[in-house]
């Protein structure tokens, strides 16, 4: 089976660094992947891991190692806007297309 | 206009009526899903169709089905919903491989 544990909430304020840790349980997967929702709304995709190492969007930048299981998502130059909360997602290898498996989420809230 | 949309946007209803959420898409991509999500539970997979015709569970599929009628719909159904069905409903498309997911805006279902 698969699961991904990440913490349930995360404070920090404006202009802080902030990093969601990501560590999972599976038996084999092709990726680690971010999504972003605010307040109830649509998902949205941030960025993903195929492979180890960091990958740099902007602002955001998520990191993988297989090796220990985990990942993790850090956010610089926090802003208000940020106040969201964050999946990690998983595509198993035992599943033969793009279905996910998410975490839990964690709810990031930024104060000024 | 949104590229997956998703409807009713907010259904109230009673235990033991049948519901049907409608999901369409204009990204034409071939691959669709449906997640629930609940308060501290994140989102969970209830169906998933990777072309016209194909249909395949998630991890909580008992009490649902699905009809994938066109590349460009697919549909949720309850056929006799029950409280603890109440919950944030969305559709998700995705292009093959490892490409991003994109969601709708969600329904929110309550069942009373």
């Amino acid at each position: 089976g698969q699961s991904l544990e990440q913490p349930s909430e995360v404070t920090a304020v404006e202009g802080a660094i902030v990093q969601i840790n990501c560590t999972y349980q599976t038996s084999g997967f092709y990726g680690l992947s971010w999504y972003q929702q605010h307040d109830g709304g649509a998902p949205t995709f941030l960025s993903y891991n195929g492979l180890d190492g960091l990958e740099e969007t902007g602002r955001f930048s998520s990191f993988l190692s297989r090796s220990d299981s985990y990942g993790y998502l850090l956010l610089q130059e926090l802003q208000m806007k940020d106040s969201a909360s964050y999946f990690c997602a998983v595509r198993p290898h035992n599943q033969a297309g793009t279905a996910l498996i998410f975490g839990k989420g964690t709810t990031l809230s930024v104060s000024s | 206009d949104a590229d997956v949309t998703q409807t009713p946007r907010n259904r109230i209803t009673k235990t033991g009526k049948r519901i049907m959420l409608e999901c369409s898409q204009t990204k034409g991509h071939d691959r669709m899903y449906w997640y629930r999500q609940d308060p501290g539970l994140g989102l969970r997979l209830i169906y998933y169709s990777f072309d016209v015709k194909d249909i395949n569970k998630g991890e909580i599929s008992d009490g649902y089905s699905v009809s994938r009628q066109a590349q460009a719909k697919f549909s949720l159904s309850l056929e006799s919903a029950i409280p603890n069905q109440t919950a944030l409903y969305f559709c998700a498309t995705s292009e093959q491989g490892n490409q991003p997911q994109h969601f709708g805006d969600g329904t929110r279902l309550s069942i009373l």
